[in-house]
């Protein structure tokens, strides 16, 4: 079945520092991948759809330059929270989906930002 | 705007005994409805989708029903058992062209051994 490798797991990093977090389909290719936030207690919140080869779209209210999200090729997508403050402490999830049959998540990322 | 609402948004319930996850949308036009599970810290598992034009289907001890019309579907657990507390998630994909999941917030499932 298809899966989705995310990677760090966790990850604590200084206020004003940047941090990459990324998300790989592993047996089949991704054109479009999606990055969610989840607060606690809370359902998940989309941040932005990753198109590979093109520029990722954002949802409303969502900063596109603190956020920004990389999708290089089909197997392969990053965001990057660039300066990062306490309140972007959250954790952050990533799914592909082979076609609209289905998503796959990946594990999270649990980000603390001290 | 599709709205996805889960009711309960807690439930213990002892071991073995049978349980039924409700799941309503607003907008009846959808292209499928699926069910994830989620433990702590974790990331989401698919456990059951059900495409628009199904009303129903099964994974061992799960069925997911999907009422399109009503905007309703259901997910029962059978023979419910401790490693089935997790965080229960449906969402649904709009038909129109969107890839977007819209999630409900949830129903957390305590299984008491």
């Amino acid at each position: 079945g298809a899966v989705v490798s995310q990677h760090p797991s966790r990850v604590i990093c200084k206020s004003g520092t940047s941090v990459k977090i990324e998300c790989r389909s592993l047996d089949f290719q991704a054109t479009t991948m999606f990055w969610y936030r989840q607060f606690p207690k809370q359902s998940l919140m989309l941040m932005a759809t990753s198109n590979e080869g093109s520029k990722a779209t954002y949802e409303q209210g969502v900063e596109k330059d603190k956020f920004l999200i990389n999708h290089a090729s089909l197997t392969l997508s990053t965001l990057t929270v660039t300066s990062a403050h306490p309140e972007d402490s959250s954790f952050y999830i990533c799914s592909a989906s082979l076609d609209r049959t289905g998503y796959t998540f990946g594990s999270g990322t649990r980000l603390t930002v001290v | 705007k599709q709205e996805v609402t889960q009711i309960p948004a807690a439930l213990s319930v002892p071991e073995g005994e049978n349980l039924v996850l409700n799941c309503s949308f607003t907008d009846s036009a959808i292209y499928n409805l699926q069910w994830f599970r989620q433990d702590p810290g974790k990331g989401l598992t698919s456990l059951l989708l059900i495409q628009s034009s199904q009303r129903e289907q099964t994974s061992g001890r799960l069925n997911a029903s999907l009422d399109k019309s009503s905007g309703r579907s259901t997910l029962y657990i059978a023979a419910s058992q401790p490693g089935d507390s997790a965080t229960y998630l449906c969402a649904v994909i709009t038909a129109g062209g969107s890839e977007k999941l819209v999630f409900g917030k949830g129903t957390k499932l305590t299984v008491n051994p």
